[in-house]
């Protein structure tokens, strides 16, 4: 089976703008979780989310959003971009959202100039 | 609150020695604790994970433990190799949703 992929792997944008991620799960997984990892801050919830409905959410604010597909495929989005946004962007899928292992994709390195 | 303190920072074994990492939770509904290990530049991995109805798993070279009265856990690899060398982080879910909770990493060094 493929893994967790995730697109584009890295990115460089300016502060104010947007950006759109993606994350495609394992085959099969239903739930989707996102990760923002940064040498400061290390690994932080960002949202999980199954069936297409967002069942958790971390301490982020609201520029950070997300949305799950029909076919369990999930994008997060981050409005007026900052300089302190730029991280690695983990995505994680398992089958579903309790009780199961969590597998990681690769990552999306966003880079805020 | 939520969290996951995780020690030592940075470890630096002999090629051949045990390491040891331990985590202590705050949440007395954490239910699930996997261990991660992250070489640079890649994903983190799961290496091995225990439920609170357990209190050791054993997968080869690698062990983990709970105690849950103390709100402890603890990664061991025996037997290092330079391969181990990574970053490991451990985590902890509570109830029944799919967010981890990651302590800070510990940065293992095997040296030959």
């Amino acid at each position: 089976k493929a893994g967790v992929t995730q697109t584009p792997r890295y990115l460089i944008k300016t502060r104010g703008q947007q950006v759109t991620l993606s994350c495609s799960p394992i085959s099969g997984h239903r739930s989707v979780s996102w990760y923002q990892q940064t040498p400061g801050q290390g690994l932080q919830f960002l949202f999980e989310y199954f069936s297409e409905t967002q069942r958790n959410k971390g301490n982020f604010p609201g520029r950070f959003s997300g949305r799950q597909f029909s076919n369990s495929r999930s994008e997060m989005n981050v409005s007026t971009l900052e300089l302190g946004d730029s991280a690695l962007y983990l995505c994680a899928s398992s089958w579903t959202s309790v009780g199961n292992e969590q597998f990681f994709g690769p990552g999306t390195r966003l880079t805020v100039l | 609150g939520e969290n996951v303190e995780q020690h030592p920072s940075t470890l630096s074994v002999q090629e051949g020695d045990s390491a040891v990492i331990k985590c202590t939770y705050s949440d007395s509904a954490s239910n699930y604790f996997p261990w991660y290990k992250q070489e640079l530049g890649k994903r983190p991995q799961l290496i091995i994970d225990i439920r609170s109805n357990v209190g050791e798993k054993k997968d080869q070279r690698i062990a983990v433990t709970l105690n849950k009265t103390a709100k402890h856990f603890s990664l061991h690899i025996t037997e290092t190799q330079p391969e181990d060398s990574a970053v490991y982080f451990c985590a902890d879910r509570s109830g029944n949703t799919g967010k981890l909770i990651f302590g800070q990493g510990t940065t293992l060094q095997v040296k030959p």
